[in-house]
């Protein structure tokens, strides 16, 4: 079945560092959208990419969708305490509803 | 506005009981998904309702399902339990169900312990 792996599983980084998790599908996404779990809390919706090859950023945070539709990264400048937390990519399982959630990658950020 | 909301926020229950958790999404929102979410497997899709109907399932035994009424409120209902359902059980609604508008609001979610 479809398949969503997100690597690293776990990065922790200095205050200050740069960050970058990726999303691999084994099939071509019609969207990817990326949430933020901290620590107890729920998945918050961060973004929703498109087009093949689009990028957006949101601050300090720079999402891509890969030409193929089938990978996305979400890359973090400068991270801070803040940013600690899971991330996940979400995609939808080919011509229906039901969204496949990345593994996740759990960031650690040291102060 | 006010956002998802899910009841109980925790539950305890005993094996081969059964559990019925209610979830109100944000005003206005049709779209209603159901997670089960463990260490080990992550965030698992269980099912999707749109309008009352169930549009989506997951890989779930038949013992978990689910229902959506007129006002967009759902319940999910697990019976016979195992030690295996032991999770966060989060809800998500969303607006729309085109799916390029599909960004899902997650509740805080029900903390189930199957003893």
């Amino acid at each position: 079945g479809q398949q969503v792996m997100q690597i690293p599983q776990y990065q922790h980084v200095q205050e200050g560092e740069d960050f970058t998790t990726y999303c691999n599908s084994s099939t071509t996404l019609s969207n990817i959208q990326w949430y933020k779990q901290r620590p107890g809390g729920h998945p918050v919706f961060l973004i929703q990419l498109v087009k093949s090859g689009e990028v957006k950023k949101q601050k300090r945070l720079t999402f891509q969708f890969g030409e193929a539709k089938k990978n996305s990264s979400l890359h973090i400048t400068a991270t801070q305490t803040t940013d600690v937390g899971t991330y996940f990519c979400a995609g939808p399982r080919s011509g229906t509803y039901k969204y496949i959630f990345g593994t996740g990658t759990r960031l650690k950020v040291l102060a | 506005k006010a956002g998802v909301t899910q009841t109980p926020r925790y539950l305890i229950k005993t094996r081969g009981q059964q559990v019925t958790l209610s979830c109100s999404p944000i005003s206005g929102h049709r779209s209603v998904s159901w997670y089960q979410q463990t260490p080990g497997q992550g965030l698992q899709f269980l099912f999707e309702y749109f309008s009352e109907t169930q549009r989506n399932k997951g890989n779930f035994p038949g013992r978990f399902s689910g229902r959506q009424f007129s006002n967009s409120r759902s319940e999910m209902n697990v019976s016979t339990l195992e030690l295996g359902d032991s999770a966060l059980y989060l809800c998500a609604s969303s607006r729309s169900g085109g799916p390029h508008t599909y960004e899902q609001y997650f509740g805080p979610g029900t903390r189930l312990t199957v003893t």
